[in-house]
């Protein structure tokens, strides 16, 4: 069975710093992986796919990458703004798996302090 | 487009109570999904649709029904609820399985049952 780590579960970082999330998958046999942002009380929002042939994603301010045979990706976000805040999760989807489901991560709560 | 919508956005239950979450995509996508949200927990799938007239169980399928009469609609039924399914429920949809395809999400439903 997938499992999908995130750690930490809550960052807080001044405002314009570096943002550097981690997220961590038990088995390696991914399609692909999926970065969202949710704020309170929100839905979920798609912010990079990368498939499992690609090492980076890259869109404005963020860039994704992945290490299929470690088991990693990161999500960074350059020069943070209080509007980052919100947390950010992560899924995979597994080769083999008959359900077509996302495993996801628990998320890391970003606060961006002003 | 709306994308995907979920009614209600919120509804309060008393243990016992029956009711019915109602997903909505325009997009024409063939696969459909209802997700829970527990603190700490991520998301699980409950059930999922890989077309009009198709259900099947995901990982937490317990005191949970659903229908897919209509192929842009996706039903989620309590027959009883029970305090355990205090959630906030998501439904999702996609318009494929290859591995560029996205998962788009509603806004949830919060559910407390009393």
């Amino acid at each position: 069975k997938q499992e999908v780590t995130q750690i930490p579960a809550a960052l807080s970082v001044p405002e314009g710093e570096n943002l550097v999330l981690n997220c961590s998958f038990t088995d390696s046999a991914i399609y692909n992986l999926q970065w969202f942002r949710q704020d309170p009380g929100k839905g979920l929002t798609s912010l990079l796919l990368i498939q499992s042939s690609q090492r980076e994603q890259t869109s404005g301010r963020l860039n994704a990458s992945l290490d299929k045979s470690s088991g990693r990706s990161t999500l960074y976000i350059a020069a943070s703004q209080p509007g980052d805040s919100a947390t950010y999760l992560c899924a995979v989807r597994s080769y083999g798996s008959n359900d077509y489901k996302l495993s996801f991560g628990a998320g890391t709560t970003v606060t961006v302090r002003a | 487009n709306a994308g995907v919508t979920q009614t209600p956005k919120f509804r309060v239950l008393k243990t016992g109570q029956s009711m019915t979450l109602l997903c909505a995509q325009d997009m024409n996508h063939e696969y459909m999904y209802w997700y829970r949200q527990d603190p700490g927990m991520g998301l699980r799938l409950i059930h999922y649709s890989v077309g009009e007239g198709t259900t099947a169980k995901g990982e937490v399928p317990d005191g949970y029904n659903v229908s897919r009469l209509k192929k842009q609609n996706f039903l989620l039924g309590l027959e009883s609820a029970a305090p355990s399914q205090t959630s906030v429920y998501f439904c999702a949809s996609t318009d494929g399985w290859g591995p560029n395809n996205e998962q788009f999400f509603g806004p949830g439903t919060r559910l407390t049952v009393l």
